[in-house]
């Protein structure tokens, strides 16, 4: 298994700033994922964070709002720019240990983000 | 996007088996069907996966249609502390998880 931590594990912020998460996992990984959860709604995917490459993102979200680090095989950050409401959903970090073997992705405990 | 269909809400009285159908008759034959749930505020957490056989673990029982376009996942003896949201997801090995709707469950004691 895999043991992920994200920070911070809340916050409130004022619309225009920008707040950066931050992943970490506890053994080196081949893919780490980032998700959105609106309030009520299911995970929407991001963006995949490569490891020494820009990160992949899905349709939908640009690098300029959610820019993407990951300097190493087991940390990411993703931050979220110029923030307004509508960014107030629960972020999510995940994993994939291994590259090329069915294992389950593994999910960190999330960063509640409320936008005022 | 996502390829299964769920449906939104369902109610199992404690201590019943509890199941969950999925449909996902657009699968391919190198896609693993996974199940994952989300109990209210935490992160997703993961039940079971499958590719063709039916599966058994601690948690839960996959069962996948001979043709592997539906899938039940059966909680065997639910309790209340199984209350959340499942989401059955279709993923290629390597690729990205993409979640649907997922159905809201319900133990009722």
């Amino acid at each position: 298994s895999a043991v992920i931590s994200q920070k911070p594990s809340r916050d409130i912020c004022q619309r225009g700033t920008s707040l950066t998460i931050q992943c970490q996992v506890d053994s080196q990984v081949t893919m780490m994922f980032w998700y959105r959860q609106q309030p009520g709604q299911s995970l929407t995917l991001i963006a995949t964070a490569n490891q020494g490459s820009e990160a992949t993102y899905e349709s939908g979200f640009v690098i300029d709002k959610f820019p993407i680090s990951r300097p190493n095989l087991t940390f990411s950050t993703l931050t979220v720019s110029n923030m307004s409401p509508e960014d107030s959903s629960i972020y999510l970090c995940s994993v994939d240990k291994l590259a090329g073997v069915p294992y389950e992705q593994y999910f960190g405990p999330g960063t509640r983000l409320t936008v005022t | 996007d996502a390829k299964t269909t769920q449906p939104p809400s369902m109610d199992c009285a404690e201590g019943r088996a509890a199941n969950l159908p999925c449909n996902h008759s657009t699968i391919s034959g190198n896609e693993y069907v996974y199940w994952y749930r989300q109990i209210h505020s935490q992160g997703p957490q993961y039940i079971i996966h499958g590719l063709k056989n039916n599966e058994t673990n601690e948690m839960a029982s996959l069962i996948i249609t001979e043709d592997r376009k539906s899938s039940t996942l059966i909680l065997p003896h639910a309790t209340l502390r199984d209350t959340a949201v499942y989401y059955c997801i279709v993923r290629l090995t390597g690729n990205q998880f993409y979640f649907g709707t997922g159905t809201s469950l319900t133990v009722i004691p």
